[in-house]
């Protein structure tokens, strides 16, 4: 089925290290693509979208990458920091429509000091 | 939390009984969604509103119903609780092909 999934389920880092992760999606009609951060006992929290017609984008620290021939997505955190610790989610817009999101199951990031 | 509120924030209840949970939002969004998130399966879309008393179902709405009377409140309703209901549930608003941004959830138990 049509779904968004993640290459990684946890991935450790030492501070101060580059951080990349994974997404594989399957639709190809997606057209827009989120990276949410969710902290413990948090909601998740936005980081960094791109649309369909974008291959990359940079916010602060972290820049995302959409590779639609191959349909991956991958999130990089520059620097990484204890506070990044987290489990992050990449989310896909199947749906204009009512913005239907589909969620990966998540990749927890553990930063070691 | 991007001006969504939920409460209660924790609730434990018994199999049977009636439970609604609020969302409340201050940013005037079209769009509000209702999920479970729960190990293993991520987070699943239950219901979702594209404005005010216009709601649709998601991939889990069994056992479940929204309503929403104005564009500040969503209101989920479990009729009669059940065990396989204990999650955390999420309030997320947004506008069309936009992100959704989160509230801070609701433990939910089911004894």
């Amino acid at each position: 089925g049509e779904s968004v999934g993640l290459h990684l389920p946890t991935l450790s880092v030492q501070e101060g290290d580059n951080s990349i992760i994974n997404c594989a999606y399957s639709n190809s009609a997606s057209d827009y693509f989120i990276w949410y951060k969710q902290e413990s006992g948090k909601g998740p929290q936005f980081i960094i979208d791109i649309r369909s017609n974008m291959d990359k984008r940079q916010g602060q620290r972290v820049t995302v990458l959409l590779n639609k021939t191959v349909k991956h997505l991958s999130l990089q955190i520059a620097a990484t920091q204890p506070g990044d610790s987290a489990v992050y989610f990449c989310a896909e817009n199947i749906n204009g429509g009512y913005n239907k999101l589909i969620f990966g199951a998540g990749t927890r990031l553990a930063v070691h000091p | 939390d991007a001006g969504i509120t939920q409460s209660p924030r924790h609730k434990v209840t018994e199999t049977g009984t009636p439970v609604t949970l609020r969302c409340h939002q201050t940013e005037n969004h079209r769009y509000m969604y209702w999920y479970r998130q729960d190990p293993g399966h991520g987070l699943r879309l239950i219901h979702y509103s594209y404005g005010v008393k216009d709601t649709d179902k998601g991939e889990v709405s069994d056992g479940y119903s929204v309503s929403r009377s104005k564009t500040e409140d969503f209101l989920l309703t479990l009729e009669s609780a059940t065990s396989s209901q204990t999650s955390v549930y999420f309030c997320a608003g947004g506008g069309s092909a936009d992100t959704q941004y989160f509230g801070p959830g609701t433990r939910l138990t089911v004894l």
